[in-house]
């Protein structure tokens, strides 16, 4: 079965513009994720979607952030007025709520730069 | 605040012996552990969990330690190949499904010939 999918792979964007990721996660998993890594560092928790429940947004670092996500399929992240510290890879991961572990299930990144 | 750290930003191991990665945590809340794989331009890919309620998880070459007490894991490969390089992460969560992990910053592991 298909995996968790993101697009596009790479983004360049201008210090200023506004950019949206999107994220296909597997058929049926209930949770999803957003996380982005900074070079050299680990991954950073965004935002956690998990059914119909609010999100938890905790992690998100700024208003400029926003993500949506469409019932339990493809979700979007939104950031506006992109800065050079958003460059990052941001990572979707999902995963099947209840499933007795944490186990998720990362799709391949988008790798952005803001010039 | 480094909730997950790995202190040891590389390792490198010859083929055939053991590969060990540690990880340390904080944070007293967190009680289920997973280890990631990650090569260049993919998305990490899970390798290995325990829970706290165990002190030892084993799947094939690959051993994960618990020491709740020292708040400390280690993920021990036997015996590492050269498709083992990669860049390993820790990450923790509390337990229950469906909760976010928090990520040490890896530890690149290469495994020469």
């Amino acid at each position: 079965g298909a995996g968790v999918s993101q697009s596009p792979s790479n983004k360049v964007t201008e210090k200023g513009k506004d950019v949206e990721l999107r994220c296909d996660p597997i058929s049926g998993h209930t949770a999803l994720y957003w996380y982005r890594q900074r070079l050299g560092q680990g991954l950073e928790f965004l935002i956690y979607f998990q059914g119909n429940s609010a999100p938890d947004k905790s992690g998100l670092p700024s208003d400029r952030f926003s993500a949506e996500r469409t019932g339990e399929s493809v979700s979007t992240l939104t950031i506006q007025r992109t800065q050079q510290e958003d460059s990052a890879v941001y990572l979707c991961a999902s995963s099947l709520w209840g499933s007795g572990t944490n186990e998720q299930f990362f799709g391949p990144g988008t790798r952005l730069t803001v010039l | 605040d480094q909730q997950v750290k790995q202190n040891s930003p590389s390792l490198s191991v010859q083929e055939g012996r053991i590969s060990i990665l540690n990880c340390d945590y904080t944070n007293s809340m967190f009680d289920y552990f997973l280890w990631y794989k990650k090569y260049p331009a993919e998305g990490p890919t899970f390798l290995i969990s325990i829970s706290s309620i165990k002190d030892k998880n084993e799947d094939g070459r690959f051993t994960v330690f618990l020491n709740k007490s020292a708040k400390h894991l280690s993920l021990h490969i036997v015996p590492s190949q050269p498709g083992d390089s990669a860049v390993y992460f820790c990450a923790a969560s509390p337990m229950g499904g469906g909760n976010k992990l928090t990520f040490g910053t890896g530890t690149q592991l290469k495994v020469e010939l």
